[in-house]
Formats: C-alpha cells, structure tokens, sequence
C-alpha cells in the first residue's frame, strides 16, 4: 500500500519549451501533496504543498509563475514547468499524505522522482 | 522552529561491519523523527519512524533508531552491512500537527567488500 507515481521518470527537453510531471496516490487518497527538487548530491528542497481543490503554497524563493502545481483530485497533482531553461535541470520528487492518516498524522510517501533535463 | 543536522557526509563501511549514522535534532515540540534511504536516481524509501511511542524503533532490512530526547538524537544503526545498502540516508524530522518535513543534508554510505 501507500504506493506514489510519477510520470515520466525522465525528460529532456529543449530550452523555452513547458515540461510537465505527474504525481498519483495509487492506492490511497491524498489531500496533501508536495513537491521537491534535489540537486546532485544535495537534500531536498521543499518546492510547493499543494492542496486538493486549493491553490498551492509555494516556498519562498520559488516561482510560483514558473513551477505552476495543479492538484485537481485527491490521487493526482501535477506541476509544469514551464518555458524550462537548463538551470531548471533538477531531480524533481513528489511525496504525499494519506488523507485517512489524519491531520495530525505526517508521515509522507514518496514518488520515485523525475529527472529533468533542459538543453 | 525544526532542524536536523547529520553529523557525517560520508561513512564508510567494510561488508559485515556495524553501521552507524548519526543524526541531532532540535524541535520546540514533540518530534517525529524518520530515516530514509535513497538509492541512486531514485525516489525515497522509508526505513523507520518514531512517532512518541517506544523509543527503539525497528525498521526494515534489519536497520534501528533510537530516540534519546535528553541527547536530541536519533542514531541509525545496523548490525551488519551489505553491499546493498550502499545509498544516500536521510534523517527527517517534523512535528506532530504540522506538514512539512525537514530533512537533513544526508549521509552517503559506502560498504567496501
């Protein structure tokens, strides 16, 4: 169980062009879900939470103009990058929270990441 | 506020020798404390959680934490390295009620055969 998608694990793409990655809850409801981004060899980065039915909270420093998160129903979140340019060349990950987990509950489950690289 | 520090970038290990990760937090409230691992290229896994219940938490592929809030630490352990386990370990605190997870820069482990 708690099993968490994305798609695709791997993009390249030239510069100026849009980019968008999927993040499902395959087996679970989830209101909540997050997005990261991890450079090599480094921790993760927070990005964004976003909420089912809500706009998302970006982090500060983030471009929320750039990194746009759509999280439409309780399995799926997406976040497009768009007019990509090489320094967006990242690892990007999605985690989520189960909804029935509770409020207080904060475990999260993890996407197997996507790997983004802009020429 | 919550942080974690991770004390080593790197441990490096012989195959069947004992592993010890090392990790402080510092939280205003009652933590939640992971540990996960990460493979190359590839998303995360958790390993174990505390959660404020028993102190020594058991985890998976024979790997263990313990909670000591007196030394607000949270040390990964395993008996016996396998080569498998090479991998970037992450320690992972949050606080009960809030959503955001902080992680740690991360510990890189080598096991050498």
């Amino acid at each position: 169980g708690a099993v968490v998608s994305q798609h695709p694990s791997r993009v390249i793409c030239k510069s100026g062009t849009s980019v968008k990655i999927e993040c499902r809850s395959l087996d679970f409801q989830a209101t909540t879900m997050f997005w990261y981004r991890q450079f090599p060899k480094q921790s993760l980065m927070l990005m964004a939470t976003s909420n089912e039915g809500s706009k998302a909270t970006y982090e500060q420093g983030v471009e929320k103009d750039k990194f746009l998160i759509n999280h439409a129903s309780l399995t799926l979140s997406t976040l497009t990058v768009t007019s990509a340019h090489p320094e967006d060349s990242s690892f990007y990950i999605c985690s989520a929270r189960d909804r029935q987990a509770g409020e207080f509950y904060n475990e999260q489950f993890f996407g197997p990441g996507t790997r983004l690289t802009v020429l | 506020a919550q942080s974690v520090t991770q004390l080593d970038s790197h441990v490096s290990v012989s195959e069947g020798t004992p592993v010890l990760l090392r990790c402080n937090y510092s939280s205003s409230y009652s933590p939640s404390l992971f540990w996960y691992v990460q493979h190359p290229n590839k998303g995360l896994q958790l390993l174990l959680k505390y959660t404020s219940a028993a102190t020594l938490v058991k985890g998976i592929n024979g790997f263990e934490a313990e909670f000591k809030k007196s030394e607000t630490s949270f040390h990964l352990t395993k008996p016996s390295a396998h080569m498998s386990d090479a991998a970037e370990y992450f320690c992972v605190v949050s606080v009960w009620g809030f959503q955001k997870l902080v992680f740690g820069t991360g510990t890189r482990l080598l096991v050498s055969p």
